[in-house]
């Protein structure tokens, strides 16, 4: 079974730094892509960050470009996202997200549950 | 990028059928996806390429696209079913970002 476990969620001040973990398992995890999305509190869906099977290419949205890093490590199924100079904007939760991108159009097939990310003073 | 619109809300009697539409000016060159998300919970991935189920999904939840539209149709609606859906593309042309639409809160009545 897939599953996605998401940690490191918190309450952060302005301009403060976290370090979102994602454990994973139930599947070859150095296959597959990988994606950091959130949800503020009663928005829609919005695509953080995206990086591939081996580390080779990573891609993230407009509003966190420069300020976030995401990294993962093949040897412990992990994928992780460093987030910097946090802004009360950030305030969401976060998910993990495994890509499925058989046929060259990706999806995202199994999420994780979520970590609720707070910035606030 | 991409915008999706969907319509943000919809409500639907017990046993009909509930009608979600996504329009986007490139719908019609790349695949369409969907996410049903409830409340408190991860979304799950409904329909993928347009129109494939993934395993576990029931035959009445279908995804179809003409032009510029894609659609997800929810047959005999349950209870269950209530939920907000999003519709999704992927954008190879910047940064290959998943573009998410605007969502729509199916209320059962």
């Amino acid at each position: 079974e897939v599953q996605l476990v998401g940690s490191g969620g918190g309450l952060v001040k302005p301009g403060g730094s976290l370090r979102l973990s994602c454990e994973a398992s139930g599947f070859t995890f150095s296959s597959y892509g990988m994606s950091w999305l959130r949800q503020a509190p009663g928005k829609g869906l919005e695509w953080v960050s995206s990086i591939s099977s081996s580390s080779n290419y990573r891609y993230y949205g407009d509003s966190v470009k420069g300020r976030v890093t995401i990294s993962r490590d093949n040897v412990w199924n992990s994928l992780y996202l460093q987030m910097n100079s946090l802004r009360a904007e950030d305030t969401a939760v976060y998910y993990c997200a495994r890509g499925d991108c058989s046929g060259g159009n990706c999806r995202l097939d199994f999420w994780g549950q979520g970590t609720l990310v707070t910035v606030s003073s | 990028s991409y915008v999706l619109t969907q319509p943000r809300s919809l409500s639907v009697a017990p046993g009909r059928t509930a009608i979600i539409t996504c329009g986007g000016n490139k719908i019609g060159s790349t695949s369409v996806h969907w996410y049903q998300q409830k409340p408190g919970q991860a979304p799950v991935l409904v329909i993928y390429n347009d129109r494939d189920r993934p395993s576990g999904i029931p035959e009445r939840v279908s995804g179809s696209k003409s032009g510029n539209t894609a659609t997800l149709t929810i047959s005999r609606v349950e209870a269950g079913d209530e939920a907000d859906y999003y519709c999704q593309v992927w954008d190879t042309s910047s940064d290959h970002s998943y573009v998410f639409g605007t969502g729509t809160k199916v209320t059962v009545l």
